[in-house]
């Protein structure tokens, strides 16, 4: 079947802009995941979802980020007055069951923002 | 504070030649052991996992883990590497009670040449 995907794969923006990342979690997974990538790291938390709720938002590094879930599938990762700082790979995975369970989760091929 | 260290950024091996991937992580608390690979533009591929039960798990590919309490480690091991093994291979831990969110180490490079 299909597997996570997002959209777009590169997103190039100016310091300051807006810019939204798309994820499509594989079909019925409850939990859904935001990591950060940056260059020769591995990827960092940011934001978990079980449904339509934030269940853990403690790795958003500050307050420009944002994510949404309204409908427990698609979410949208929203970050304001970008900085060049915020240049990354940005992977979303999804996972059945999520919570305390240790549940594999699947991930996408990630969104390259590069902050000018 | 929770943490994974990989202990080797790079690795170049020949092809049929055997590897070991090192993985070391921190925790008070109980784990699960994931390793995570990568291959060149493409997304994160689970490789192998540790839950619960027989310390050595087996993987895709012909990669197996051995997960050692006493010394915090799950090394990630395959007797004959293959050109195709080259990617980047990333140890995770989860920690148990969490809400689900993966700890990665920094990953390290395998480069198997002919």
């Amino acid at each position: 079947g299909a597997g996570v995907s997002q959209t777009p794969s590169n997103k190039v923006t100016e310091k300051g802009k807006y810019v939204e990342l798309r994820c499509d979690p594989i079909s019925g997974h409850t939990a859904l995941y935001w990591y950060r990538q940056s260059l020769g790291q591995g990827p960092e938390f940011l934001i978990y979802f079980q449904g339509t709720g934030a269940a853990d938002d403690s790795g958003l590094p500050n307050d420009r980020f944002f994510a949404v879930r309204p409908e427990g599938s698609v979410s949208t990762l929203k970050i304001q007055r970008t900085e060049r700082g915020d240049s990354a790979v940005y992977l979303c995975a999804s996972s059945f069951l999520g919570g305390r369970a240790p549940d594999t989760q699947y991930f996408g091929p990630g969104t390259r923002l590069t902050v000018l | 504070a929770q943490s994974v260290t990989q202990l080797d950024s790079q690795v170049p091996v020949f092809e049929e030649a055997p590897v070991e991937l090192r993985c070391n992580y921190s925790s008070s608390v109980s784990v699960y052991l994931f390793w995570y690979v990568q291959y060149p533009n493409q997304g994160l591929q689970l490789l192998l996992k540790y839950l619960s039960g027989s310390t050595l798990v087996k993987g895709i590919n012909g990669f197996e883990a051995e997960f050692n309490k006493s010394q915090t480690s799950f090394h990630l091991r395959k007797p004959s590497v293959h050109i195709s093994d080259t990617a980047e291979y990333f140890c995770a831990v989860l920690l148990g009670g969490s809400q689900g969110n993966l700890i990665f180490g920094k990953g390290t490079k395998l480069s198997v040449k002919p």
